[in-house]
């Protein structure tokens, strides 16, 4: 079945850093989206990717649907520690209403 | 607030009980899905509604019955668990099961703990 590749799988960083993960798989996706979770709540969205290429930016995050439309990264700068928390790509196909999600980067920021 | 809403936050039932989980969405939104969310897992999907007609049942045991009166109500009722059915339940709705229109907005969850 389909399945996304997620890494890394945590991160600790120092406030200030610059951060950056990704997801890959051997599936073509027709949309690429970005979620982060805060213990005890849902996934909430930060970025939604609809074509291939396309760059969108959500503040101090940037991401990207890669050309081969297999891959997609996420990337964070200057984190602050409110960023702490699990980041979850996701991928979706056309005709399927199915969410393909990976297992998620844990990011830690000290402060 | 991402205009979907779940309660109870959190459950603590017995294997014998009966209860029910509630989600509603203010989104207009007319397709809605309960994910399972397990520790160090990907998010399971359990079951799709789109228009109120059940799309999936992603295998799931009969003790999780849903059931959804209208596009913006969706419940989860639960009946005779098992501890490793202990989670976080996710609701989350789309505009739809169309492209561009299948990104998903969830809500906060509830922590279910089956002693």
């Amino acid at each position: 079945g389909q399945q996304l590749n997620q890494s890394p799988q945590s991160m600790f960083i120092q406030e200030g850093e610059d951060v950056s993960m990704n997801c890959t798989s051997s599936s073509i996706f027709n949309t690429w989206l970005w979620y982060k979770q805060d213990p005890g709540e849902g996934p909430v969205l930060l970025i939604a990717l609809y074509k291939a290429g396309e760059l969108t930016s959500n503040g101090r995050l940037t991401a990207q649907f890669g050309i081969t439309r297999k891959d997609s990264f996420l990337n964070i700068s200057a984190s602050i520690p409110s960023d702490v928390g699990i980041y979850f790509c996701a991928g979706q196909i056309t005709g399927g209403f199915k969410t393909i999600f990976g297992a998620g980067t844990r990011l830690f920021v000290k402060a | 607030e991402t205009g979907v809403t779940q309660t109870p936050r959190h459950l603590v039932m017995g294997m014998t009980n009966k209860k029910s989980l509630k989600c509603e969405q203010h989104l207009g939104h007319n397709a809605m899905y309960w994910y399972k969310q397990s520790a160090k897992k990907p998010l399971e999907l359990m079951f799709v509604y789109n228009f109120k007609e059940q799309t999936e049942n992603n295998s799931v045991p009969s003790r999780f019955s849903p059931e959804c009166p209208n596009s913006s109500h969706l419940f989860l009722h639960l009946h005779t668990l098992q501890p490793e059915d202990s989670a976080l339940y996710l609701c989350a709705s789309s505009q739809d099961l169309v492209t561009s229109r299948k990104t998903q907005y969830f809500g906060p969850g509830t922590r279910l703990l089956v002693l």
